[in-house]
């Protein structure tokens, strides 16, 4: 059974850093393009972040961009997250997801998620 | 950005009847190579969100296949045509051709 697992979230000063992991099992996920996204309590789900198949192209979402620092560890099948300077929009559920495709056929995968609280 | 509008933002549906959600987006979704690149998710309570279409109308593995989606350009659809007990959660459609990728605000099915 395909598996993502994120974990490393929690509670977390404005200002503060965290680093979330997603750790992939039952599958490889090399040639997978891998993301973080985030749904903040009753808001629409958001991308945050985007990084291909060798790490050299990434993304973020704008109000990320300089704080967040998206990487991955294909050797142990890891995708991380370092949070820097966060705020208290920041706050939300983050989401570890792949995105590839096998034998020809279209894959997706998300996590259950960890949770980021914001809060002084 | 993009923006994805989704309507109706709920959508009460009666057990057995089909339901439809439309799914607009503020500029063309077509991919240099051809392809519109629109998805739609669906997320039960409490869970994480699925995927259950790919590029405007294709279904992922394992989606039923009272679920169906099409569209072209701007304007998408998700048709269920027959609603069961299961099918109840926010429903999301999300474009990946522009940078950063956009979601819908969901659309909440209810029976």
């Amino acid at each position: 059974e395909v598996q993502l697992v994120e974990s490393g979230g929690g509670l977390v000063q404005p200002g503060g850093s965290l680093r979330l992991s997603c750790v992939a099992s039952g599958f490889t996920f090399n040639n997978f393009w891998r993301s973080w996204l985030r749904q903040a309590p009753g808001k629409r789900l958001e991308w945050v972040a985007h990084i291909s198949q060798d790490g050299r192209e990434t993304y973020y979402v704008d109000s990320v961009q300089g704080r967040f620092t998206i990487s991955r560890d294909n050797a142990k099948n890891l995708l991380y997250l370092q949070m820097n300077s966060l705020r208290v929009e920041d706050a939300a559920v983050y989401y570890c997801a792949s995105w590839g495709v096998v034998g020809g056929i279209d894959k997706n995968y998300w996590g259950q998620g960890t949770r980021v609280t914001v809060s002084s | 950005d993009v923006v994805v509008t989704q309507s109706p933002l709920s959508l009460p549906v009666t057990l057995g009847q089909p339901a439809s959600i439309s799914c607009r987006s503020s500029q063309s979704l077509v991919f240099s190579d051809g392809s519109t690149c629109l998805y739609w998710f669906q997320q039960r309570p409490g869970q994480s969100p699925r995927r259950l279409i790919y590029k405007v109308s294709n279904r992922d593995s394992g989606v039923p296949d009272r679920f169906s989606g099409s569209g072209s350009g701007t304007d998408f659809t998700l048709n269920i045509s027959r609603v069961e007990a299961e099918d109840v959660g926010v429903y999301y459609c999300m474009q990946y051709v522009h940078w950063p990728h956009t979601f819908g605000p969901g659309t909440k099915l209810e029976i």
